[in-house]
């Protein structure tokens, strides 16, 4: 059965604080994708990843990072946390080759940035 | 650049009551289209897809038809019951970055 998991379900932090989202996908994929949902915004992307250590930024960088030092796992990293960045984080992942092939997701992290 | 429109929600209908939910999207060359399914605390899966026009994706009694001359990709059930109750993506991909999704449209089924 198909995997991909994140380090937390709940997370909260404070203003300013460096903040690691952890994903694990244990299919092999090539491609990793970091999303944020917001009530009424759907899924935005802020990062992907086609292979270990390459990255692309998605629509919505700004104040983020991310980390792809092995093919299963991806990080994304708050470098200053700020209370807009409260949301559900969602990672996922799919086959290389083509970014039409079907994306699998984590259950989420939910952060609270206080 | 791409996008994708859904209806806004909730939806809300009975048990047994026929669905539809509306996409339509933007999109330059040919895209695939999905819908995915978000159930209570958990992430989003694949419910169905199509790659090219005319084609029909199914899965789980969801039907949704590629159409190219009205670009869109609605999502329909026949007979809805209450463990459907979930958010609904629409998305696309063309191949050139990851995907773009809907703003997603969230259905009650009452019993």
């Amino acid at each position: 059965d198909v995997k991909v998991t994140q380090s937390s379900r709940y997370l909260v932090k404070r203003t300013g604080e460096k903040v690691f989202l952890e994903c694990v996908q244990d299919m092999d994929h090539e491609n990793m994708f970091w999303y944020r949902q917001d009530p009424g915004l759907g899924l935005r992307l802020i990062y992907f990843s086609y292979d270990v250590k390459m990255k692309e930024k998605g629509d919505i960088p700004e104040g983020y990072s991310v980390s792809r030092e092995k093919k299963e796992r991806f990080s994304l990293i708050l470098e200053s946390a700020s209370t807009n960045q409260t949301s559900m984080y969602l990672c996922a992942s799919s086959l290389g080759g083509s970014l039409t092939y079907e994306q699998y997701f984590g259950p989420g992290t939910r952060l609270t940035v206080t | 650049g791409d996008s994708v429109t859904q209806m806004e929600g909730p939806v809300t209908l009975s048990e047994e009551a026929f669905l539809t939910i509306n996409c339509t999207y933007t999109a330059t060359g040919y895209p695939s289209l999905f819908w995915y399914v978000q159930y209570p605390g958990e992430g989003l899966q694949l419910l169905l897809k199509a790659t090219k026009a005319d084609d029909k994706g199914s899965n789980k009694g969801f039907e949704a038809t590629y159409r190219k001359e009205t670009t869109s990709f609605h999502l329909e059930k026949g007979s809805v019951q209450v463990s459907d109750s979930a958010v609904y993506f629409c998305a696309l991909s063309t191949g050139r970055r990851a995907l773009t999704f809907g703003s997603g449209t969230r259905l009650q089924v009452q019993p």
